[in-house]
């Protein structure tokens, strides 16, 4: 009964490979997120989705890219993992409508090597 | 454009003492503020919200935090901390128009409780 779940939890892959991290709500918000944390603990959003628009941080890379099958699963992709996407991915979700504060998932340790 | 400064990257307190961390903000608009706060390996949880209306907040796990709009700060208190209150506490800012209300999130504050 998870509400923002994020599989896998942790992820160690090698440079130049292909990876995807699944995210779910079930909390029925219209409008899901994507994170980076990086070894600081700095947060940076990195996309905003809903059923209208996609909001993309223009510092994100474009082997990042969000996929959303629908408005409960918001998955993101990366192609040709680099060293310096290590770091801890957050999913999260809010309703625009009813309030206004983030419900998010656990994370997903990603380590490249 | 907004921006959210958290002015200590480590707090260290005893156990039962009282506890503020302290957020400053800036924004040419009107906002919304928040506080989260990460467990160790966890993800963020939303400790308290300002949206509108009483400036004096109340969240859970004892934890208040009041808007000052004239000093643009948001600080975060408790009257009596836990050892279970260790963890990393975020401040967050959103503004009130524009669509997105995406937050900008705070450096974090890392409260230490030691017995």
């Amino acid at each position: 009964d998870t509400a923002v779940s994020q599989t896998p939890k942790y992820l160690v892959t090698q440079m130049g490979n292909d990876k995807s991290i699944k995210c779910e709500q079930n909390l029925g918000h219209d409008t899901m997120y994507w994170y980076k944390q990086d070894s600081k603990k700095f947060l940076k959003i990195m996309f905003s989705y809903n059923n209208k628009e996609l909001i993309i941080n223009e510092t994100v890379p474009n082997r990042f890219s969000p996929k959303s099958p629908d408005k409960a699963h918001l998955n993101l992709h990366i192609n040709s993992l680099e060293l310096g996407d290590s770091a801890v991915y957050f999913c999260a979700s809010r309703s625009t409508v009813s309030e206004y504060g983030y419900t998010f998932g656990s994370g997903t340790r990603l380590t490249v090597v | 454009a907004q921006s959210v400064t958290q002015l200590d990257s480590q707090v260290p307190v005893f156990e039962e003492a009282p506890v503020e961390l302290r957020c400053n903000y800036s924004s040419s608009v009107s906002v919304y503020l928040f506080w989260y706060v990460q467990y160790p390996n966890q993800g963020l949880q939303l400790l308290l919200k300002y949206l509108s209306g009483s400036t004096l907040v109340k969240g859970i796990n004892g934890f208040e935090a009041e808007f000052n709009k004239s000093q643009t700060s948001f600080h975060l208190r408790k009257p009596s901390v836990h050892i279970s209150d260790t963890a990393e506490y975020f401040c967050a800012v959103s503004e009130t128009s524009g669509g997105s209300y995406i937050p900008t999130f705070g450096r974090g504050t890392s409260l230490i409780v030691h017995p």
